[in-house]
């Protein structure tokens, strides 16, 4: 059985650029949730995909996108970097929606200079 | 709003010393309680969980018992080990828009070391 598998790792970014960061659900899971995770902070929820279709959305603004592929994967869009986005932003799969019991990845540690 | 407060840390102790991790939450109606834990270098893990009231949820030694009366969920352990060092998010499971697009929402994690 596959994990939660994210890429890429690590990466820097400038003001004002865009980044798409990329999540690999587990295998039979078909929800995805995004989280940003400052450092010294609790994950943040930013907003949650289930077959396909956003179900659900914290408070991000709307230069936050998502999708979700018809084999569950998924990509965050963050446009218009500010240096606050610098953070670890989390995936996380689930066998089904609004459910506490999440399976994460390790992370993509996004550096906005 | 609802929201989940733990302990400050760090917390540092010695091996097979006891664990106490304090949680509490507000939250209106009855939301599912967890513990998730971050061990270094790795992603975020279900620790345990509780759905209801005066439930306890339990796994690698670990305990915590869903307190509605106190709104808390206390994290305990009693005899800590070196492979315990990571840090540990308690974490609310509620819907704001009338039973449906439930969120996790996680306290900011208490970093605990245990010396040999």
């Amino acid at each position: 059985e596959t994990g939660v598998t994210q890429s890429p790792t690590h990466l820097i970014k400038t003001r004002g650029q865009q980044v798409t960061l990329r999540c690999s659900s587990q295998s039979g899971h078909n929800t995805v949730s995004w989280y940003q995770q400052a450092l010294g902070q609790g994950p943040q929820f930013i907003f949650q995909y289930y077959r396909e279709e956003e179900n659900g959305r914290g408070n991000f603004p709307p230069r936050f996108s998502g999708l979700q592929f018809p084999n569950y994967s998924s990509e965050l869009n963050v446009n218009a970097l500010e240096l606050d986005d610098s953070a670890l932003y989390l995936c996380a799969s689930s066998g089904r929606p609004n459910t506490g019991e999440l399976f994460f990845g390790e992370g993509s540690r996004l550096t906005v200079l | 709003g609802n929201s989940v407060t733990q302990m400050e840390g760090p917390v540092t102790l010695s091996e097979e010393a006891f664990l106490t991790i304090n949680c509490t939450y507000t939250a209106t109606g009855y939301p599912s309680l967890f513990w998730y834990v971050q061990y270094p270098g790795e992603g975020l893990q279900l620790l345990l969980k509780a759905t209801k009231a005066d439930d306890k949820g339990s796994n690698k030694g670990f305990e915590a018992t869903y307190r509605k009366e106190t709104t808390s969920f206390h994290l305990e352990k009693g005899s800590v080990q070196v492979s315990d060092s990571a840090v540990y998010f308690c974490a609310l499971l509620f819907s704001n828009s009338g039973g449906s697009n439930y969120k996790l929402t996680f306290g900011k994690g208490t970093l605990l070391t245990v010396n040999p």
